[in-house]
C-alpha cells in the first residue's frame, strides 16, 4: 500500500545533541512538508521541498534543517540550536493538483531532556 | 493576523446529534481551497473534505458537509448523528494560491461525543 512512513514513532535525546527524524514515502509525490505541532499551537510548517534538491524554509525553521536528496525522502534534523525541541512532528506530501489534500505520515514524538 | 481561526478550542455533543465545528479565514486571494482533517488521540491526521473557492456547492463526504460561506469567509464543518468515533481534535485548514503551495493550519477544535 502507498503511504508515508515515520521513523521511529517514539524518540528521545538529550539536550545539546542533534536528531534526525526519518520520512519515506512511496505515493511518487513531488512535494513533501514538515509540520510541528504543540499543544494549543494547530501544525506549524518548518520547511518543504517541490523538488529534489531543493527545499525552502517554513515559518519556523530556525534550529532545524533538510535534506532532499532523494523523491521518496526528506529527512528533518532538528539541531542544538532548537530552543524547544520537544513536539510532535508530521512529514506530509502531497500530488500536483490544487485541490489535493496533504497526505500524512503516523507521526514522530520527539522528547528532549 | 491568523490566516485561519478556529475560535472553539472544545466542543461537548451527544451521540447521534449534529454538531457544527466553526473556522473563518482570511486571504486576498481569489483561488483558495479549504480543508478539514481529523486527528484521533493515536496522533495521524485524516483527511475529511475540501471545498475550493469556486465551487458554488458545499462539499459532502458521507456524514461530513461543509458550510462555506464566501462572503463571510466562514467554512464551518457540520458533522450530522455524531458516533463516539467522532471524538478527536479537527483542524481547518486553506491552501492559497496552485500548485504546491502551502497549507495552513487553524489551532483545532476538540470534539467529544458522549453516549
Amino acid at each position: 500500500d502507498g503511504g508515508i512512513t515515520q521513523s521511529p514513532k517514539y524518540l528521545f535525546r538529550k539536550e545539546g545533541q542533534n536528531v534526525t527524524l526519518s520520512c519515506e514515502q512511496n505515493l511518487n509525490h513531488d512535494a513533501m512538508y514538515w509540520y510541528r505541532q504543540d499543544p494549543g499551537q494547530g501544525l506549524r510548517l518548518i520547511y518543504y521541498s517541490q523538488i529534489v534538491n531543493d527545499f525552502q524554509k517554513g515559518d519556523i525553521a530556525e534550529g532545524y534543517s533538510v535534506s532532499r536528496e532523494k523523491k521518496e525522502s526528506f529527512p528533518l534534523t532538528v539541531t542544538s540550536a532548537q530552543k524547544n525541541p520537544t513536539a510532535f512532528y508530521l512529514c506530509a506530501s502531497v500530488d500536483s493538483y490544487r485541490d489535493s489534500p496533504l497526505h500524512f505520515g503516523n507521526g514522530t514524538r520527539l522528547t528532549v531532556t | 493576523a491568523q490566516k485561519i481561526t478556529q475560535t472553539q478550542p472544545g466542543m461537548f455533543v451527544q451521540e447521534k446529534e449534529a454538531v457544527t465545528l466553526d473556522c473563518t479565514y482570511d486571504t486576498s486571494d481569489q483561488s483558495y481551497g479549504l480543508f478539514w482533517y481529523k486527528q484521533p488521540s493515536s496522533g495521524e491526521m485524516i483527511f475529511l473534505i475540501y471545498q475550493g473557492s469556486y465551487d458554488e456547492q458545499n462539499a459532502t463526504e458521507g456524514r461530513y458537509s461543509l458550510n462555506f460561506q464566501k462572503a463571510r469567509k466562514s467554512a464551518n464543518l457540520v458533522i450530522s448523528a455524531s458516533q463516539l468515533g467522532d471524538s478527536a481534535m479537527y483542524f481547518c485548514a486553506m491552501r492559497e494560491g496552485h500548485g504546491y503551495s502551502t497549507l495552513t493550519f487553524g489551532k483545532g477544535t476538540m470534539l467529544l461525543v458522549s453516549p
